[in-house]
């Protein structure tokens, strides 16, 4: 398996712009976790799905942050309208119950 | 609420000095206790799962140990290329979140 895949690894984009970070888990996997990571807060949990399922998305700062998980193998983190602030590297893990996650190498976004 | 902490922030060692590193934890319900190691530019590698106090996990110059409410990653005879960040998750019960410490950068020099 290749492991967990992101696209982009790299997006600059204009504030106010939409934002969309795709993520692959690894195959047979049935969790998915989206974190994203900054020096000042380190990793931060921000939605993650069962099954295709969110379970839980206290983590994501606000409104202009949506995520999906339209089938096993592919989900996506919006974001819109994109601020500054959301700058920072943007990690997707997937794991199967009760194991190790895998992380993929993160998409590092820069809104100016 | 749940929550993990990593000390020190930063830990600086010559070639050879043997260390440990801390990860302690408040936790509703302890599923499962995981050390990584991260590289600058890339995602977290996972290294270890703890479940239980009490038990241990080796691999090579690096060992994980586990009690109710910490863990600790002992560097045995480091190398320069141990250098990295190590991060420490838990896996809260019931709700399967995984919730990681900000991570200890590890600097070893020859």
């Amino acid at each position: 398996d290749a492991g967990v895949i992101q696209s982009p690894r790299h997006e600059v984009t204009e504030m106010g712009q939409e934002v969309t970070l795709r993520c692959k888990p690894i195959s047979g996997h049935d969790y998915l976790f989206w974190y994203r990571q900054t020096m000042m807060r380190g990793l931060e949990l921000l939605i993650y799905f069962n099954n295709n399922v969110p379970i839980d998305d206290s983590g994501m700062p606000e409104d202009r942050f949506s995520a999906k998980m339209p089938n096993a193998s592919f989900s996506t983190l919006k974001i819109q309208p994109s601020e500054p602030r959301d700058s920072a590297v943007y990690f997707c893990a997937s794991s199967r119950q009760n194991t190790e996650a895998f992380f993929g190498q993160g998409t590092r976004l820069t809104v100016v | 609420e749940d929550q993990v902490t990593q000390s020190p922030e930063a830990l600086r060692l010559q070639e050879g000095e043997s260390s440990s590193l801390n990860c302690s934890y408040t936790v509703s319900g302890l599923r499962g206790l995981f050390w990584y190691r991260q590289d600058p530019g890339k995602g977290p590698e996972f290294l270890f799962t703890l479940y239980s106090a009490g038990e241990e996990k080796e691999k090579e110059r690096l060992k994980a140990t586990l009690t109710k409410k910490e863990s600790f990653l002992h560097i045995t005879a480091p190398k320069p290329e141990d250098s990295a960040t190590y991060l420490c998750a838990v896996q809260v019960y019931n709700t399967d979140k995984l919730i990681f410490g900000t991570g200890t950068r590890l600097q070893v020099f020859p």
